[in-house]
């Protein structure tokens, strides 16, 4: 299994500029979701899925939208790149509902860095 | 709204000294806390979570609910162990609920 998998590692965008941070799962995660990791202020949830067609914010939510179509992918898109969206994105995905040791426990990427200038 | 507190963003131990990694979280309910930890060129993983009651790498977090605290604790650090570590809660009683985080703290175990 991969499990997470987020494409591209790195990336350097323009002001103005539109991206999409793709993130695959492989686990047949019905939950999956976007945070940012900015120095100071650790992780911030950006966007979050429950389940293909279904997506809602998280506490920072300008500037991005997501989709879910299918259970696997859920890419977070940059409509117009602002420096402030400068950070390391994580995506992270884990079943949903149900009880025992896996709840809520996380599944993350291995992150993509973005830098807009 | 729920809210995770990591008051130290660094700290600095002595391998074989005590570590202590400090949590506050506000919740009026009952909340279910995590430590996560983010290795060198690794992913963030979790270390571990309260209600397993368990000890992972010889780091125990004890929940406080009079203090709302979920400190960290190690009592004799190794140089593995630096890394960033998290704190993170989510509503208690429900298996779908987001997860906050703290701020993170970057631990650095000297030799």
């Amino acid at each position: 299994n991969a499990g997470v998998t987020q494409t591209p590692k790195f990336q350097v965008l323009k002001t103005g500029q539109s991206m999409t941070l793709q993130c695959a799962q492989d686990m047949n995660h019905e939950y999956m979701s976007w945070y940012r990791q900015d120095p100071g202020m650790g992780l911030r949830l950006i966007h979050y899925s429950v389940g293909a067609g279904i997506t809602d914010q998280g506490e920072v939510p300008n500037g991005y939208n997501v989709s879910r179509s299918t259970t696997e992918d859920f890419p977070l898109r940059l409509l117009s790149a602002a420096p402030s969206q400068t950070s390391v994105y994580f995506c992270a995905s884990r079943a949903w509902g149900g009880g025992g040791p896996g709840a809520n426990v996380l599944t993350f990427g291995a992150g993509s860095r973005l830098t807009v200038l | 709204a729920q809210r995770v507190t990591q008051p130290e963003k660094l700290l600095s131990v002595f391998k074989g000294a005590p570590v202590e990694l400090k949590c506050n979280y506000s919740y009026s309910g009952s909340p279910e806390l995590f430590w996560y930890v983010q290795y060198s060129r690794q992913r963030l993983q979790l270390l571990l979570r309260h209600i397993s009651r368990e000890s992972i790498k010889g780091f125990t977090a004890d929940l406080n609910k009079g203090e709302t605290s979920f400190h960290l604790k190690k009592p004799f650090a190794q140089e593995e162990d630096s890394a960033m570590y998290y704190c993170a809660l989510v509503a208690g009683g429900t298996s779908y609920g987001k997860l906050t985080f703290g701020q993170g703290t970057i631990l650095t175990v000297h030799p």
